[in-house]
């Protein structure tokens, strides 16, 4: 079946690094979608690509959709002790509105 | 705008006990709401598909005499857990689509001893 597989599992940085998490697909997606779970907390929607080659940007926030429609990338920059929390990516299963979503990666972040 | 609200937020019951979790869409209709189950430091398994006014779709390997599912309107959707083990105790998430992305319940915490 259609697997969403997400790298790192775990990614410790000190506050003001760099951190970015890798999304792949075993199948082409119609729109990926990346979603944020603070410790404790629920998945909170970040934002959907829809486009082949889509950059889009939120504040430190950069999200790439690949050429092929069947990675993404989450990029923050200069990372804030706010940016705890597990970043999960989604994708669509098929052409249903189920989602099939990534392991996920667990961010913290030194003060 | 899009806020799903999911009740109770955590349970602790004996074994044997049946627990209703219920998700509501407040302020949009949802003809679609979705049962997760997430384990500690694991991702969203998907256990159910919620249709209003008629059947639950299962996923693969999840028992729908244990985890029935009622969908009675377009803002309400039900996950009754029967006789509940300490092997069901996990977080259970409902979820609802609205504008093209989905948009979780604050989560139930079921612990069974």
């Amino acid at each position: 079946g259609q697997q969403v597989m997400q790298i790192p599992q775990y990614q410790h940085v000190q506050e003001g690094e760099d951190f970015t998490t890798y999304c792949n697909s075993s199948t082409t997606l119609s729109n990926i979608q990346w979603y944020k779970q603070r410790p404790g907390g629920h998945p909170v929607f970040l934002i959907q690509l829809v486009k082949s080659g889509e950059v889009k940007k939120q504040k430190r926030l950069t999200f790439q959709f690949g050429e092929a429609k069947k990675n993404s990338s989450l990029h923050i920059t200069a990372t804030q002790t706010t940016d705890v929390g597990t970043y999960f990516c989604a994708g669509p299963q098929g052409g249903s509105e189920k989602l099939v979503f990534g392991k996920g990666t667990k961010l913290t972040v030194n003060p | 705008g899009a806020v799903v609200s999911q009740h109770p937020s955590r349970v602790i019951c004996k074994s044997g006990t049946s627990v209703k979790i219920e998700c509501r869409s407040l302020d949009f209709q949802a003809t679609t709401m979705f049962w997760y189950r997430q384990f500690p430091k694991q991702s969203l398994m998907l256990m159910a598909t919620s249709n209003e006014g008629s059947k639950a779709t299962y996923e693969q390997g999840v028992e729908k005499d244990k985890f029935l599912i009622n969908h009675a309107s377009l803002t309400l959707s039900t996950l009754t857990v029967t006789s509940a083990h300490p092997e069901d105790s996990s977080f259970y998430i409902c979820s609802a689509d609205s504008s093209r992305a989905q948009h979780f319940g604050d989560g139930t915490r079921l612990s069974i001893l």
